[in-house]
């Protein structure tokens, strides 16, 4: 069973263009989120998704950001115009969950991929 | 709402000395916490978890954690410190419905020969 697959691995841009950071989750899984994660700033949430559906976006700055989940196909982080500060590591994590139901304690966490680290000259 | 807070970015231990990282949590129903350790240049890698079954909890690498309650803590131990545990540790927590992870800003853990 491959684990959480995430490329391209690194990934440079120049400012004004755009970036697209992809992310395959684990099989069966169907819970993807993505973190972003600065030098000495830990991780930072940004979206939750699940297949076709935005479950929590609260992470995500409002412009030039989006993120989808396709029925097929690998989840999408977007970035537009691309500036400096947007340089980083971009995780991605998935898991198995049951919207609105505990879950199995022995399916609880979230399983990382190697991340996509984004350099924007 | 639940949150997790990391107390020390940076540690450093001697090589066979023990090794403390602590994490305290906030949330307003029973937690699901996690520890998860970052090697250079990697994803994140899941040390153990605490699912409200047994309070003190082993995972690889010879590291336990012990869930209380009443201090709202779960902080990672290791008896002897091995160069190879240098890397970076997060503490995250989530609610039973696993919508949502919360990590910590992490503690960067430096072992000394």
């Amino acid at each position: 069973n491959a684990g959480v697959m995430q490329n391209p691995r690194h990934l440079v841009r120049r400012r004004g263009q755009e970036a697209r950071l992809r992310c395959s989750p684990m099989k069966g899984h169907s819970h993807v989120y993505w973190y972003r994660q600065l030098p000495e700033e830990g991780l930072k949430f940004m979206v939750y998704l699940q297949k076709e559906n935005i479950i929590d976006e609260s992470g995500m700055p409002k412009e030039r950001f989006s993120a989808e989940f396709p029925k097929e196909g690998p989840s999408i982080l977007r970035i537009q115009q691309v500036v400096r500060g947007d340089s980083a590591a971009y995780f991605c994590a998935s898991s198995i969950t049951i919207e609105g139901q505990p879950r199995d304690p022995m399916n609880t966490e979230a399983f990382f991929g190697q991340g996509t680290r984004l350099t924007v000259v | 709402a639940q949150s997790v807070t990391q107390l020390g970015s940076h540690v450093s231990v001697s090589e066979g000395a023990l090794v403390l990282l602590r994490c305290n949590y906030s949330s307003s129903v029973p937690p699901y916490l996690f520890w998860y350790v970052q090697y250079p240049n990697q994803g994140l890698q899941l040390l153990l978890k605490y699912t409200s079954a047994a309070t003190l909890v082993k995972g690889i690498n010879g590291f336990e954690a012990e869930f209380k309650k009443s201090e709202t803590s779960f902080h990672l131990t290791k008896p002897s410190a091995h160069m190879s545990d240098a890397a970076e540790y997060f503490c995250a927590v989530s609610d039973s419905t696993g919508n949502q992870f919360y990590f910590g800003t992490g503690t960067s853990l430096t072992v000394i020969p």
